[in-house]
């Protein structure tokens, strides 16, 4: 079955450092989604496109973080400066479409440590 | 907002029996989508059962079968027959509309016993 790849698969960074980290989907999935999962906790999403648009970026730490998924395939997350509270999964997801019963399938996700 | 709510951080099961994992959300929408989603220790997140709020019918994936009672808000996941491989982070997660987002519960680890 095809899945969903992200790299790095962990990103150990000191803070006030840039990072970024790639997401793969799965071919002709038309949404992705990216997540951040602190330890213990369920995913929150960051950040949400349909092709290469954002539908749902309002949780996303907009002075900070970033993401583009330019030509509607592969896309990128990148944080700058990297916090200490940035320490997370990120977690990549994709599904054939936004609606709302649609499957999601996830990645193995980066785990960052920020020092 | 939108809140999913599970209460219960971790059970435990012994193999061959059957568990209930408890979730509750809160919505003022009619329409909506809830899922139960799998976290094995390798991390990678899988669906496990989803359930269309419209449908009456409580849905079932082969050991896996919920309790959806929609005036409670309630919507809990049994597994029957647990296996070992059952073990892992179980989230409930809920979702409406097109273009939404899906909203996760904080998860509930589930070990299970040989």
């Amino acid at each position: 079955e095809a899945e969903v790849a992200q790299s790095p698969r962990y990103k150990i960074t000191e803070k006030s450092q840039a990072v970024a980290f790639w997401c793969d989907p799965i071919s002709g999935h038309a949404t992705l989604y990216w997540y951040r999962q602190i330890l213990g906790q369920g995913p929150e999403l960051l950040v949400q496109f349909q092709d290469e648009s954002v539908v749902d970026d309002s949780q996303l730490p907009k002075d900070r973080f970033s993401a583009e998924r330019l030509k509607g395939v592969d896309s990128t997350l990148k944080i700058q400066p990297a916090e200490l509270g940035d320490s997370a999964m990120y977690l990549c997801a994709s599904s054939l479409s936004s609606s709302a019963n649609e499957k999601l399938f996830f990645g193995s996700g980066t785990q960052l440590s920020v020092l | 907002a939108q809140t999913v709510t599970q209460s219960q951080p971790e059970m435990s099961v012994q193999e061959a029996e059957t568990v209930t994992l408890s979730c509750t959300y809160d919505t003022s929408e009619s329409d909506y989508y809830l899922f139960w989603y799998k976290q094995p220790p390798s991390r990678q997140m899988i669906l496990v059962i989803r359930q269309e709020a419209y449908k009456q019918q409580n849905a079932t994936e082969n050991r896996f079968s919920v309790n959806f009672q929609k005036a409670a808000k309630s919507f809990s996941l049994k597994i029957s027959d647990s296996q070992l491989g059952d073990a892992a982070m179980y989230f409930c997660a809920y979702r409406t509309g097109a273009n939404s987002k899906l909203t996760f519960g904080k998860g509930i680890t589930l070990s299970v016993r040989p």
